[in-house]
């Protein structure tokens, strides 16, 4: 079946460590995006990636990285710079042109204890 | 930049018709998603518009009108599992397939 896979669903991190999100997908898409949730609030852009070797910032990329060496794998890295970090991450993809529909993983909970 | 609104939380009964609306002012538009995200899961698709009227989907249709910024989700024959947050996502600008979205409707179901 094909889909994408984010891994582990719940991430607990101590403060000052760094931390990476995990998300593959088998769909073939270009494009391969992360969002942050918050309570109350709509999904924010970290990151996004609309072709291998190449991501551009999205609207909160501070105290975040990524890397996109394969098409399959965009997997995301919480930094210790990243003030407040315990949020919900999810990871979506799609082909990349005007209209089309992003699939999205079934998220990672980050806690900072 | 982009602005999307929707109003943040709605209550209905179950068989009621309930009514989510979303204006968005973008600098570019391409189409308009509607997502449905349940507590600590994925977004799952329920509908997209591109050009201006309204697609039924089952009990789930969605309307646009592009020179109003306004789009609505019209939820029929509502049942306690459609108890879930609804987002609304407008596509647009210089990035291709980057969704904009909304905070939300928590919509709840009662019996």
């Amino acid at each position: 079946d094909g889909g994408i896979t984010q891994s582990p669903k719940y991430l607990f991190r101590k403060e000052g460590q760094n931390v990476t999100l995990s998300c593959e997908q088998n769909l073939n898409h270009d494009a391969m995006y992360w969002y942050r949730q918050d309570p109350g609030q709509g999904l924010r852009l970290i990151y996004y990636s609309q072709i291998v070797n190449d991501f551009q910032k999205g609207d909160i990329a501070e105290g975040y990285s990524v890397s996109r060496e394969k098409k399959e794998s965009f997997p995301l890295t919480v930094t210790s710079a990243q003030k407040n970090p315990t949020a919900f991450y999810l990871c979506a993809s799609s082909i990349g042109q005007a209209n089309t529909e992003a699939f999205f993983g079934q998220g990672t909970r980050l806690t900072v204890v | 930049g982009q602005n999307i609104d929707q109003p943040t939380e709605m209550t209905a009964t179950e068989g009621a018709i309930v009514q989510i609306n979303c204006t968005y002012q973008t600098s570019g538009f391409n189409g308009l998603f509607w997502y449905q995200q349940h507590a600590g899961e994925a977004p799952t698709f329920l509908s997209y518009n591109v050009l201006d009227g309204l697609e039924e989907k089952g009990r789930f249709s969605s309307f646009l009108s592009r020179s109003k910024g306004y789009s609505y989700l019209l939820l029929k024959e509502l049942q306690m599992k459609d108890s879930a947050s609804y987002l609304c996502a407008v596509t647009g600008g210089s990035t291709l397939g980057r969704l904009y979205f909304g905070r939300g409707t928590q919509l709840t179901v009662w019996p």
